[in-house]
């Protein structure tokens, strides 16, 4: 009974591709975020979505494009990728969004882009 | 511009003894602390949390201190167990903020038998 499930584990792609994560939660939260973690380890929210609204849009390139269907999905959408772009995107979510919620993270993706 | 410091990368210890984890922040608009831990290919998991009015928070093993005058927290467990060799993340939320967690870099503890 995974509560946060991202697909796929492993992404391996090459520049330029277009390439999409999903995400789901069986929490019951009404929020949902975006997370990368760089090479050098830092974790760093990208996006942040409350019954499907944009609440959190960090300073990140217009390729990347959120998309939630319903509360319970957030996925993560990439044009064009760049050798930059590698690293691990980890989704989470809270319960109403507030600032002193729990967020419950997922295993994370691991994007390897050549 | 980190605003949350994690100043040692790793950390050893015996088992049986204490582990202190620290952490720094330059934010004073941080109201809310959180700890997670995490195993290498998986997700953070929480493990305890504490609001800025309080300067102590216990959950069995688990101890969060909080300085705010040093700007400073740190997680204690006693007694450490192998099982607790793990990255540990300390994160801030600014108040009033939509959940927008702010993460250190992580401290890489490991407990030996």
């Amino acid at each position: 009974d995974t509560a946060v499930s991202q697909t796929p584990k492993y992404l391996v792609t090459q520049m330029g591709n277009d390439k999409s994560i999903k995400c789901e939660q069986n929490l019951g939260h009404d929020t949902m975020y975006w997370y990368k973690q760089d090479s050098k380890k830092f974790l760093k929210i990208m996006f942040s979505y409350n019954n499907k609204e944009l609440i959190i849009n960090e300073t990140v390139p217009n390729r990347f494009s959120p998309k939630s269907p319903d509360k319970a999905h957030l996925n993560l959408h990439i044009n064009s990728l760049e050798l930059g772009d590698s690293a691990v995107y980890f989704c989470a979510s809270s319960l109403r969004g507030g600032n002193q919620e729990t967020q419950y993270f997922g295993p994370g993706t691991r994007l390897l882009v050549l | 511009d980190q605003q949350v410091k994690q100043n040692s990368p790793s950390l050893s210890v015996q088992e049986g003894r204490i582990s202190i984890l620290n952490c720094d922040y330059t934010n004073s608009m941080f109201d809310y602390f959180l700890w997670y831990k995490k195993y290498p290919a998986e997700g953070p998991t929480f493990l305890i949390s504490i609001s800025s009015i309080k300067d102590k928070n216990e959950d069995g093993r688990f101890t969060v201190f909080l300085n705010k005058s040093a700007k400073h927290l740190s997680l204690h467990i006693v007694p450490s167990q192998p099982g607790d060799s793990a990255v540990y993340f300390c994160a801030a939320v600014v108040g009033g903020s939509q959940g927008n967690l702010i993460f250190g870099k992580g401290t890489k503890l490991s407990v030996k038998p």
